[in-house]
């Protein structure tokens, strides 16, 4: 079973375009994320959440916005793409320790390549 | 989070042991040492991670020096599956906040020969 999925897999959009990007998580874990992998292949943290907080990314244009549906998924938003969104985007989750206040590792979906044409 | 150095490539026969360095010389007390893979065209992938013992899993070990400056991932028989980016980060492991989140460097490029 997959831990954590992404659909789709490949998009290829034309800029000023509206997409999203679907994440879920069959772990039962309590925080989720998005990073995105540029060209460089360096991979950097968007947005962390859980059902009390959002995390975000001062360097995220407010043309991305997550949304959660429920505890298990946390879906891509973005509004009028643009050249420079092309990349790989991965979501992935973790769980805090109960009572101690710490979290555990990640765990990373397959990733989704965005190309904005 | 504490800045972290690893070498930008690294080499390794088939079977040998694999030897990644990091260093970390500005890590604070209560910051962890986490080490992330990632095979080409995958996501990452979760390897290890300490505070100051040395540790053990059905992955790899992870040596971490006594004053905590520096670490090494050791994968005891690489196989060419191996062959990956491999990711040092150093961070708390606090609940709160942007503390629960990983910031990746460039890491280091192993490719196990054959």
């Amino acid at each position: 079973d997959t831990a954590v999925s992404q659909t789709p897999k490949y998009l290829v959009t034309q800029m000023g375009n509206d997409k999203s990007i679907k994440c879920e998580q069959n772990l039962g874990h309590d925080t989720m994320y998005w990073y995105k992998q540029d060209s460089k292949k360096f991979l950097k943290i968007m947005f962390s959440y859980n059902n009390k907080e959002l995390i975000i990314n001062e360097t995220v244009p407010n043309r991305f916005s997550p949304k959660s549906p429920d505890k298990a998924h946390l879906n891509l938003h973005i509004n009028s793409l643009e050249l420079g969104d092309s990349a790989v985007y991965f979501c992935a989750s973790s769980q805090r320790s109960a009572g101690q206040g710490t979290y555990n590792e990640q765990f990373f979906g397959p990733g989704t390549r965005l190309t904005v044409l | 989070d504490a800045k972290t150095t690893q070498p930008t490539s690294m080499d390794c026969a088939e079977g040998r042991a694999a030897n990644l360095p990091c260093n970390h010389s500005t890590i604070s007390g209560n910051e962890y040492v986490y080490w992330y893979r990632q095979i080409h065209s995958q996501g990452p992938q979760y390897i290890i991670h300490g505070l100051k013992n040395n540790e053990t899993n059905e992955m790899a070990s992870l040596i971490i020096t006594e004053d905590r400056k520096s670490s090494t991932l050791i994968l005891p028989h690489a196989t060419l599956r191996d062959t990956a980016v491999y990711y040092c980060i150093v961070r708390v492991r606090l609940y709160s906040g942007s503390a629960r989140q990983l910031t990746f460097g460039s890491g280091t490029q192993l490719t196990v020969l054959p």
